[in-house]
């Protein structure tokens, strides 16, 4: 089964500023997906940003991005010029096979003016 | 707006009781997928449909049960509800069923459920 750790249950960073968020994970699969999703207060699971194992070039998204290492089994989210409205509970996520997707326990950032 | 619809939004029930949580895909999404949010278990996957038929299990307790009807919609059944049950539980979907292919998830809002 993958088990998938985020080590850092809360984060506090001015606005404007940079933030990377870490991820590792354990699976014996070798075609597998990515993920960050963000949870703000209203609940919602909105997707950030994907990673599909097989491609070497890391995902951006506007001011999201990814360094995945995958002999390191690592797979971090950076945001840059961080805003009020990242505020919310991050989580990142993998799915290999036909299977649900697999969840870390989360990060909390709260971006502060 | 995900495209995924959940109903209803809160529930409120006593314990031994009996709930259906229902779902609505996006439109041409095939597969529908339900997870439990609790503080201490965290999102857990619960069970995957494909077109009508069961293709995933995972965290899901003997007393929930699931089911994707021919329009796609899905329901999800607890039954002889117990204080450990309150959670958010979430439905998404996707267009596909497996890895090798777009395995983008949309989520719905959820539904709140509390057992007391």
């Amino acid at each position: 089964a993958q088990k998938i750790t985020q080590t850092q249950p809360g984060m506090f960073v001015q606005e404007k500023e940079a933030v990377t968020l870490d991820c590792t994970y354990d699976t014996s699969e070798s075609n597998y997906y990515l993920f960050w999703y963000k949870q703000p207060p209203s609940r919602q699971m909105i997707l950030v940003i994907r990673q599909e194992a097989y491609k070497q070039q890391n995902a951006t998204e506007n001011r999201f991005s990814v360094n995945f290492q995958k002999a390191a089994k690592s797979f971090s989210l950076k945001i840059s010029d961080s805003q009020l409205g990242d505020t919310a509970m991050y989580f990142c996520a993998f799915r290999g096979g036909a299977d649900g997707l697999t969840f870390g326990k989360g990060t909390h950032l709260i971006i502060q003016p | 707006d995900s495209g995924v619809t959940q109903t209803p939004k809160h529930l409120i029930t006593a314990t031994g009781q009996r709930v259906t949580l229902r779902c609505s895909p996006r439109s041409g999404d095939l597969s529908v997928y339900w997870y439990q949010q609790s503080l201490d278990q965290g999102l857990q996957f619960l069970i995957q449909y494909y077109n009508g038929e069961e293709r995933a299990k995972g965290n899901i307790l003997e007393r929930f049960s699931a089911q994707q009807f021919p329009d796609l919609h899905s329901e999800l059944n607890l039954s002889s509800l117990e204080l450990g049950d309150s959670a958010l539980y979430f439905c998404a979907s996707s267009v596909s069923l497996g890895a090798a292919e777009n395995t983008e998830a949309f989520f719905g809002q959820g539904t709140r459920l509390t057992v007391v």
